[in-house]
């Protein structure tokens, strides 16, 4: 599974509240993703990062920052969760062939 | 990245092989075959990839025709917990920026 956890994996909050996410990984990975998945729309890439403090925007940023202090950890924030980033959030790491290995997932309700 | 055309659905008995077939007739010659699957409300699993040759790893086999453009993933063996969204995507293995773009897939169905 390449030793990747998120944390936390569940979480209801109110509109306008920012949220942290947490993507950590054990294998000293350098390139880090953030997907969100919903119904209809598959995984689209939100930001990803190709090294500590060196990230870039994906297709659906607006509303996300990240940030990658430390190589293990890649941190997806909602600056002021709305209703419509209720998703499912993936973060991912690529691989020596460009595979890329995913975590469990955290479901995020915006309510 | 070239596009690629799955079936949307297929079964498959317990214990038979399941061959999943994958169309991508516009690949480069740069371009490999990766194979993902999405077990129900699980982070998609990469499964196996290759660009000519047939591959074989511990979960798959993946057959390749000679002019690339298609695929054949092969579950020797499925088991009901092989039941899942199975995604083939088409892209060249170079570094850098690496989103992956996932099509609608086969929902593979393992019955008893």
């Amino acid at each position: 599974d390449a030793g990747i956890t998120q944390s936390p994996r569940h979480k209801v909050t109110e509109t306008g509240t920012p949220v942290t996410l947490r993507c950590h990984q054990t294998e000293n990975h350098r390139y880090m993703y953030w997907y969100r998945q919903d119904p209809g729309h598959g995984l689209r890439l939100i930001h990803y990062s190709y090294g500590v403090k060196d990230t870039d925007k994906g297709e659906v940023s607006d509303g996300y920052s990240v940030s990658r202090s430390k190589t293990e950890d890649f941190l997806l924030t909602l600056e002021s969760a709305t209703s419509s980033q209720t998703s499912v959030y993936f973060c991912a790491i690529m691989g020596s062939s460009n595979e890329q290995y995913f975590g469990p997932g955290t479901r995020l309700t915006v309510t | 990245d070239a596009k690629t055309t799955q079936p949307p659905s297929m079964d498959c008995a317990e214990g038979r092989a399941a061959n999943l077939p994958c169309n991508h007739s516009t690949i480069s010659g740069n371009e490999y075959v990766y194979w993902y699957r999405q077990i129900h409300s699980q982070g998609p699993q990469y499964i196996i990839h290759g660009l000519k040759n047939n591959e074989t790893n511990e979960m798959a086999s993946l057959i390749i025709t000679e002019d690339r453009k298609s695929s054949t993933l092969i579950l020797p063996h499925a088991t009901l917990r092989d039941t899942a969204v199975y995604y083939c995507i088409v892209r060249a293995s170079s570094g850098g920026y690496n989103k992956l773009i996932f099509g609608a897939g086969t929902r593979l169905a393992v019955h008893p």
